[in-house]
């Protein structure tokens, strides 16, 4: 079966800081990888996707994840974190041929103090 | 190019009611799924629609319901409502494989049963 963990619930981080979210998976191969970001009472907003090929991918708002097969993680990491990138954080998996058929984790909370 | 839309934004029903939730699909778009994120937690997937037939279904029993118009936009209905539906509701669109193989998700319907 597959699974999505996010070990870490809540992290807090001073502004100007770095970040790494933690995303481990468990699924027979390759699956497809996304993080996404929730605002309080808002929708999901994609900050970045992994299909194939470059394990490092960048993404918007200066994010960027790196996916290690070994390890079965896709970890987020932002060099320096900004007030408005306190929110809630999603990592979420597809199997290649389940498209429109997302398995999230149950998120991370980011707080960014001054 | 019109992103995903949600009607209503807020809902408060009594147990055992039921509801309709209604998305407008992004322009290009022709498959729609549906989640429920519970307080707290990750968003699950309730079931897909494409072509206007369901196109698998998660973990929900069957009082959970949809549709799709040949518009593509969608319902998602509740029947007898228990107070653990409570919870945003949030719909996705996306294109098929080999497009622009995106997710665009709406802003959500926050139901509360009481």
């Amino acid at each position: 079966a597959q699974s999505v963990t996010q070990p870490d619930i809540h992290i807090t981080v001073s502004e100007g800081a770095s970040l790494e979210l933690r995303c481990n998976y468990s699924y027979g191969a390759t699956p497809y990888l996304f993080w996404y970001v929730q605002s309080p009472g808002q929708g999901l907003q994609l900050l970045l996707k992994y299909f194939s090929g470059d394990t490092l991918v960048q993404g918007i708002k200066g994010f960027e994840a790196e996916f290690k097969r070994s390890q079965s993680s896709f970890n987020l990491r932002k060099p320096s974190v900004h007030w408005s990138d306190a929110a809630e954080y999603f990592c979420a998996l597809q199997p290649p041929d389940s498209w429109g058929k997302l398995q999230f984790g149950a998120g991370t909370q980011v707080v960014v103090t001054p | 190019e019109t992103g995903v839309t949600q009607s209503p934004t807020h809902l408060i029903k009594t147990r055992g009611q039921q509801v309709t939730l209604r998305c407008s699909s992004q322009s290009g778009h022709n498959t729609v799924s549906w989640y429920q994120q519970a307080l707290g937690q990750g968003p699950q997937f309730i079931f897909q629609y494409y072509r206007e037939e369901e196109n698998g279904r998660g973990n929900f029993p069957p009082r959970f319901s949809g549709l799709q118009f040949p518009n593509y936009s969608s319902e998602l209905n509740v029947n007898a409502l228990e107070l653990d539906d409570s919870a945003l509701y949030l719909c996705a669109s996306s294109s098929p494989p080999g497009q622009s193989y995106g997710y665009t998700f709406g802003s959500g319907t926050r139901l509360t049963v009481v």
